[in-house]
């Protein structure tokens, strides 16, 4: 199974601020028929079902709003918030859908300083 | 609009069976693979597996075959999950989302509890 690790954890941040969290896995995700990276990001607010975010590594779902950015190629992705905004501290996760099982990171919380 | 609603919320007793549903409205239900995930109360998120909703094959991750099943009222554009044989550790929510892209669109969740 490929393993998807996402640091920090938890991260407490102020409003305006960047953010940047990151996602490693076990093996590459870049499928060479294509040269696409088959990594996704949700992000799920409490009480919420998760919401996608981007796929593909960087491709912004319809309606996201720009300060959600994605990037990374291989084993090696990054989400960023370019200022956070009140309503965007959640759960965030990466998966992989390049071989079954589709697995998830383990999350990183956003939180308020 | 999509939408995908799940049915409400199971209190069950160790060993009792337990059948989720997902109603699909607002797309055409074959036309999109069901993929079920689980999340255990404060933890994160497991990938189940899913059903091809034209041929109606389920395929499930390796901590999901046995007690776990997938199928289909097609007529309904309805998916469910059936997990027999229940243990505490399903204390979870369940969530059917629709494979577009990737998981496009979440139902809201079927909390199913465990407890003797």
């Amino acid at each position: 199974d490929i393993v998807m690790t996402q640091t920090p954890s938890s991260q407490a941040v102020s409003a305006g601020e960047k953010v940047t969290m990151s996602c490693k896995s076990s093996q590459s995700l870049l499928y060479s028929g294509d040269q696409k990276n088959y990594l996704a990001w949700y992000q799920q607010k409490p009480g919420q079902s998760p919401k996608l975010l981007i796929y593909l590594a960087s491709t912004r779902e319809s309606g996201v709003p720009d300060r959600f950015i994605g990037s990374g190629s291989g084993t090696d992705f990054t989400l960023t918030i370019s200022s956070v905004q009140a309503e965007d501290l959640a759960d965030y996760y990466c998966q992989q859908h390049y071989s079954y099982p589709y697995t998830f990171g383990a999350g990183t919380k956003l939180e308020l300083k | 609009q999509i939408q995908l609603v799940q049915s409400g919320p199971e209190l069950k007793k160790p060993g009792e069976s337990v059948k989720i549903s997902c109603k699909a409205s607002g797309y055409t239900f074959t036309d999109y693979a069901m993929h079920w995930v689980k999340q255990a109360p404060g933890k994160g998120l497991k990938w189940m597996g899913w059903i091809n909703t034209y041929t109606g094959k389920p395929t499930y991750a390796d901590d999901f075959k046995g007690r776990f099943v997938f199928s289909l009222e097609a007529s309904a554009s309805t998916a469910n999950l059936q997990i027999s044989n229940l243990k505490n550790e399903d204390t979870a929510t369940y969530f059917c989302a629709r494979w577009g892209r990737v998981m496009d669109a979440w139902g809201q969740g079927a909390s199913v509890t465990v407890s003797s």
